[in-house]
């Protein structure tokens, strides 16, 4: 089992839909990373958090580390949203190593 | 514009060749991390530098080599490729010392193929 789990691998939205990508790890983390990579490669780092909510626009991020859960949600999704959505923690146990999702790939059709 | 700059973009190169990707920045970010990554498999770091002058290994370190003679770059080596090192590489940065207090800034990464 990885200890980095995302789902949905894929999802395909209409637009203006409400989105939810999960994710679910395996291990006490100190911190976790949504981050999104856009159709030509780019990594854009999206949110860290360790505990609580964060928003940024319509982006919003939430984890509940008894659960080992974070949820990512994107309001009123646009076709500029279409991107592969990242998960990415870091273990608590003190070491360098930043575990990744394999990732969830959002399509949002106009 | 402020961030991280690696070069190739892209590259073929024959087998047992050395090859070096470079990377540098310009926002006097402390760390510093390369990966790679390929199809159906996460991100994994091949090595980082936790600041100027330290380097370690990451996860996948064989067939690679780093140094951080200064803040600002981070180069790759692969001293005899292999056709298993074909893949994306992307050089990252972060604010703090030690990985992965503060968010990862990425470069654009390097679409590597060795034939």
């Amino acid at each position: 089992k990885n200890e980095v789990e995302q789902s949905p691998q894929n999802l395909t939205a209409q637009e203006g839909e409400f989105i939810t990508i999960n994710c679910s790890y395996s291990v006490g983390i100190s911190a976790l990373h949504w981050l999104q990579q856009h159709p030509g490669g780019g990594i854009v780092s999206l949110f860290m958090l360790s505990s609580g909510k964060k928003k940024h626009g319509r982006l919003i991020a939430t984890i509940n580390i008894q659960e080992k859960h974070s949820s990512l949600h994107i309001t009123a999704s646009h076709p500029r949203d279409s991107a592969v959505y990242i998960c990415a923690v870091r273990s608590n146990f003190g070491n360098e190593k930043l575990t990744f999702g394999t990732g969830t790939r959002l399509t949002i059709i106009p | 514009i402020a961030g991280i700059t690696q070069a190739p973009t892209s590259q073929i190169l024959a087998a047992g060749r050395r090859m070096t990707l470079r990377c540098t920045q310009d926002m006097r970010h402390n760390a510093m991390y390369w990966y790679r990554q390929d199809l159906g498999l996460g991100l994994r770091l091949i090595h980082y530098s936790n600041t100027a002058g330290t380097t370690g290994k990451g996860e996948v370190p064989d067939g690679y080599s780093v140094s951080r003679a200064n803040t600002d770059d981070f180069p790759l080596t692969l001293a005899s490729a292999v056709p298993s090192q074909t893949s994306v590489y992307f050089c990252a940065s972060s604010e703090g010392q030690g990985a992965y207090n503060s968010p990862l800034h990425f470069g654009n990464g390097t679409r590597l193929t060795v034939t």
